[in-house]
């Protein structure tokens, strides 16, 4: 098992521009979150999926989209970076949502800077 | 309002040296509380996870422990070693529909031959 992959590892982006970043993994996991990570700020929620076909906003979804087609893939895309937007990226899952055992399993990270 | 605070927020130690790294927070209603690793460069991988019913959890040289009354938590690591260099994150999980982690910003450990 690979567990969750993300891509890419770093990217730069210029202002106004859009990209998606990837995430994956192959535990079958119904659960799937994206979360940004800030320097002396805790992770942040921007958008969860509980299954395919089904998204919700986290607490910090303004500027993000995403979609869930398979169980496997839940892509997170920028509609037009701003600096502020500059942060690590980490993608997330779990085999369900609830419960105290529901472990989560994190991605790499995706470093992005926003010029 | 929900938080999550750790301190300290850094620390150095020597190899081979005991640590306890704190967690204090005022999330409502509980459901459970979680430490996370997380390396340089890395994404967090869980250590321990407890409800309000455990008040001791080990996992190898790291015991955390809950004090649900007083809504806080340590993270012991016994015999420090070169690789226990890492952030240490808190994490608590609210008991609505919601199942929201609300984390902490972490406890910076390194560890010095």
């Amino acid at each position: 098992n690979a567990g969750v992959t993300q891509t890419p590892k770093f990217q730069v982006l210029k202002t106004g521009q859009s990209m998606t970043l990837q995430c994956a993994q192959d535990m079958n996991h119904e659960y799937m979150s994206w979360y940004r990570q800030d320097p002396g700020m805790g992770l942040r929620l921007i958008h969860y999926s509980v299954g395919a076909g089904i998204t919700d906003q986290g607490e910090v979804p303004n500027g993000y989209n995403v979609s869930r087609s398979t169980t496997e893939d839940f892509p997170l895309r920028l509609l037009s970076a701003a600096p502020s937007q500059t942060s690590v990226y980490f993608c997330a899952s779990s085999y369900s949502w609830g419960g105290p055992y529901n472990e989560q399993f994190f991605g790499p990270g995706t470093r992005l800077t926003v010029l | 309002k929900n938080q999550v605070e750790q301190s300290p927020q850094s620390l150095i130690i020597l190899e081979g040296k005991n640590c306890t790294l704190q967690c204090n927070y005022t999330v409502s209603p509980f459901s459970n509380l979680r430490w996370y690793k997380q390396d340089t460069g890395r994404g967090p991988v869980s250590l321990t996870i407890m409800t309000f019913s455990e008040n001791t959890k080990s996992n190898g040289r790291y015991t955390a422990t809950l004090d649900a009354d007083t809504k806080q938590s340590s993270l012991h690591i016994t015999a420090s070693q070169l690789s226990d260099s890492a952030s240490y994150i808190c994490v608590v999980m609210r008991m609505d529909s919601s199942y929201k982690l609300i984390f902490g910003s972490g406890t910076r450990l390194l560890v010095r031959p």
